[in-house]
């Protein structure tokens, strides 16, 4: 696509519920990101993908975040058990193969949960 | 829509001024650097990055300058334009890790 886009750009959900949020990257990029950003900050790093591979997930919060890739493309981050400080912007990034490509943002979902 | 920044330093510029935005980063290790411009409402955009072994990099009106002896960032815009208000953020990156980590990020105000 022209983009990275993701969807919902907004999720209201009560805690204690699971939320799923998706990103399609940009058609041809390897790489695939997701970043938490809390308001008045910079984006911070949730995990990558290369591929369907994840070579890092350290920057999960917990055990109640995950993400998958599994054909490589698309790509969704899960959040089970919703608490109030998982509200937050919800950012996916693409790029190309390579070492230090530029990444490309997306649009964001901003998760609000009650 | 949502507003970046809300309590972030402000830098406050007349249009047609060159501005100074700075950023202090932390790792070391990082080897990577860029620059990124948030809108309201968006994502962030890449502006102009930087690799480790460089200590300048010009763009289109942008310039980075690397210290990596105090371990010091910073961007320069030429000659201002409304359109550059923003919130700016710098990265820095261990490409052994691809990881991101962004700086906390400034407000720059471009009064016309």
């Amino acid at each position: 696509g022209a983009g990275v886009s993701q969807s919902p750009r907004y999720k209201v959900t009560k805690r204690g519920q699971d939320v799923t949020l998706r990103c399609d990257p940009i058609s041809s990029h390897a790489t695939l990101y997701w970043y938490q950003q809390a308001l008045g900050q910079g984006p911070e790093f949730l995990t990558y993908f290369n591929y369907e591979a994840q070579p890092d997930k350290s920057g999960l919060p917990s055990d109640r975040f995950s993400a998958e890739r599994p054909e490589g493309s698309i790509s969704t981050l899960t959040i089970q058990r919703t608490e109030q400080r998982d509200s937050a912007m919800y950012r996916c990034a693409s790029s190309s193969e390579g070492l230090a490509e530029e990444q490309f943002f997306g649009p964001g979902t901003r998760l609000t949960v009650l | 829509g949502e507003s970046v920044g809300l309590h972030l330093p402000t830098l406050s510029v007349q249009e047609g001024d060159n501005s100074i935005i700075n950023c202090a980063y932390s790792n070391s290790a990082s080897d990577y650097f860029i620059w990124y411009k948030q809108e309201s409402g968006k994502g962030p955009q890449f502006i102009i990055d930087i690799r480790s072994n460089m200590d300048k990099r010009q763009g289109q009106r942008v310039t980075v300058l690397l210290n990596k002896t105090v371990k010091h960032l910073s961007l320069q815009i030429a000659a201002t334009q409304p359109g550059d208000s923003a919130v700016y953020f710098c990265a820095e990156m261990d490409t052994g890790r691809r990881a991101l980590t962004f700086g906390s990020g400034t407000r720059l105000q471009v009064q016309p």
